[in-house]
């Protein structure tokens, strides 16, 4: 089984201050993980994937995630945020004891303020 | 290239009607999900296809969904004497195989209002 956790709901930045998204999961297998975005009436983009190659992953719009297993985490940080950046974000996992299924975190709202 | 389409965008639909949603998925795909996300939740998985096999519809809240794929392409979800909870963005995604590591290509959705 797996299961995906999104430590915040919501997390309010200030443009041009980091931004940091917690997830931590939780899985009996390697995992597979992702971080999407959802802009507000828009679909799902993903940001960046870890599939057990290098553990700092580089994404899209200059953010990137760390996969620590002995942490059993997968943190989303971007050094500066940008008013674009507001959006939903979605910690993602998928295993092989569920094969091509994923699993979503609830979601992180991220407001950025001027 | 074509992404993930669905139609319609928008469906308004009084109680007790049946609705369907129509999925694209994009060409080659052979997997391709349904979730439903309604409003301030995350997404909750409905059905997934595999190519020929049988779906996996551990996710469909009542025996009034359900949803076929044709030709291993083009999806349709039915949602049967639909109700006011039914109210929700549906959301349609496809990936190269059924395999933990390739990510899921998003449609646009389509927002149901069951009034």
């Amino acid at each position: 089984a797996q299961s995906v956790t999104q430590l915040d709901s919501h997390v309010s930045v200030s443009e041009g201050t980091p931004v940091l998204l917690r997830c931590n999961y939780s899985s009996s297998y390697s995992p597979s993980l992702f971080w999407y975005v959802q802009h507000p009436n828009k679909g799902l983009q993903l940001l960046l994937k870890y599939t057990s190659a290098a553990t700092l992953v580089k994404g899209i719009n200059g953010f990137e995630a760390e996969f620590k297993k002995s942490e059993t985490s997968f943190h989303l940080t971007k050094p500066s945020a940008h008013m674009s950046d507001a959006a939903e974000y979605f910690c993602v996992v998928s295993t092989t004891d569920s094969w091509g299924k994923f699993q979503f975190g609830a979601g992180t709202q991220v407001v950025v303020t001027p | 290239g074509a992404g993930v389409s669905q139609s319609p965008s928008n469906k308004v639909t009084e109680k007790g009607k049946d609705v369907e949603l129509r999925c694209d998925p994009i060409s080659g795909h052979t997997a391709l999900y349904w979730y439903r996300q309604s409003l301030g939740q995350g997404l909750e998985f409905l059905i997934y296809f595999q190519g020929n096999s049988a779906p996996d519809k551990s996710g469909l809240p009542s025996d009034r969904f359900s949803a076929e794929r044709t030709g291993g392409s083009v999806s349709t979800l039915t949602i049967q004497r639909t109700q006011q909870e039914d109210s929700a963005v549906y959301l349609c995604a496809s990936s190269p195989a059924g395999v933990p590591y390739y990510e899921q290509y998003f449609g646009p959705g389509t927002r149901l209002t069951v009034t």
